[in-house]
């Protein structure tokens, strides 16, 4: 499809256990954001890739967070033994360079019990 | 650190009256405003944006007013339709290049 498309769509994960989020952005898009936006918060910047400049990780909430993007297109974010105030839903999103409007995928509702 | 504060959880109107949804500021460098819509289970949509350079932006039944001085930007939508029932988010940014700072939404009820 020609939006950005994020896998999976839902994750339920045990506490501890390690999990993986994907983000495939528009085509050509070169900056990709990751979000999260917990229960009855706004959204929360996570993690900012523009082109082959060095990501800003401002927002990572913690050394548990990590985000790659590889080849200048996909983007995996890692959570590592996660807590059950991870929960929340996922959100990536993509921009022209140098252009202030984002395109967001659907989000990844995490679930950890 | 919430850069962008939108004070009003919820907001409900009836169809066809104004709505009007607000939007204050700290950060003075932020030149970008945008606001974005949401439905459930998708993804935010860009709505419509402004720069520092203006103080309105009008786009059909949309208009944004900014207030630099106030840092405080508001949406106007008229008249308001059931459709425009969503949650809709404030954004700030210093410039194009910079990471994007979000309220935490205002949920619009448009009743019939």
């Amino acid at each position: 499809g020609a939006g950005v498309s994020q896998s999976p769509s839902n994750k339920v994960t045990e506490k501890g256990k390690d999990v993986e989020l994907r983000c495939d952005p528009i085509s050509g898009h070169t900056a990709l954001y990751w979000y999260r936006q917990s229960l009855g918060q706004g959204l929360e910047f996570l993690i900012y890739f523009q082109g082959n400049s060095a990501p800003d990780k401002s927002g990572l909430p913690s050394d548990r967070f990590s985000a790659e993007r590889t080849g200048g297109s996909v983007s995996t974010l890692t959570i590592q033994r996660t807590q059950q105030e991870d929960s929340a839903v996922y959100l990536c999103a993509s921009s022209l360079g140098g252009r202030v409007i984002q395109y967001f995928g659907a989000g990844t509702r995490l679930s950890v019990l | 650190d919430q850069q962008v504060k939108q004070n009003s959880p919820s907001l409900s109107v009836q169809e066809g009256r104004i709505s009007i949804l607000n939007c204050d500021y700290t950060n003075s460098m932020f030149d970008y405003f945008l606001w974005y819509k949401k439905y459930p289970a998708e993804g935010p949509t860009f709505l419509i944006s402004i720069s520092s350079i203006k103080d309105k932006n009008e786009d059909g039944r949309f208009t944004v007013f900014l207030n630099k001085s106030a840092k405080h930007l508001s949406l106007h939508i008229v008249p308001s339709q059931p459709g425009d029932s969503a949650v809709y988010f404030c954004a700030a940014s210093a410039s194009p290049y910079d990471d994007m700072r979000f309220g935490a939404g205002t949920r619009l009820t448009v009743k019939p």
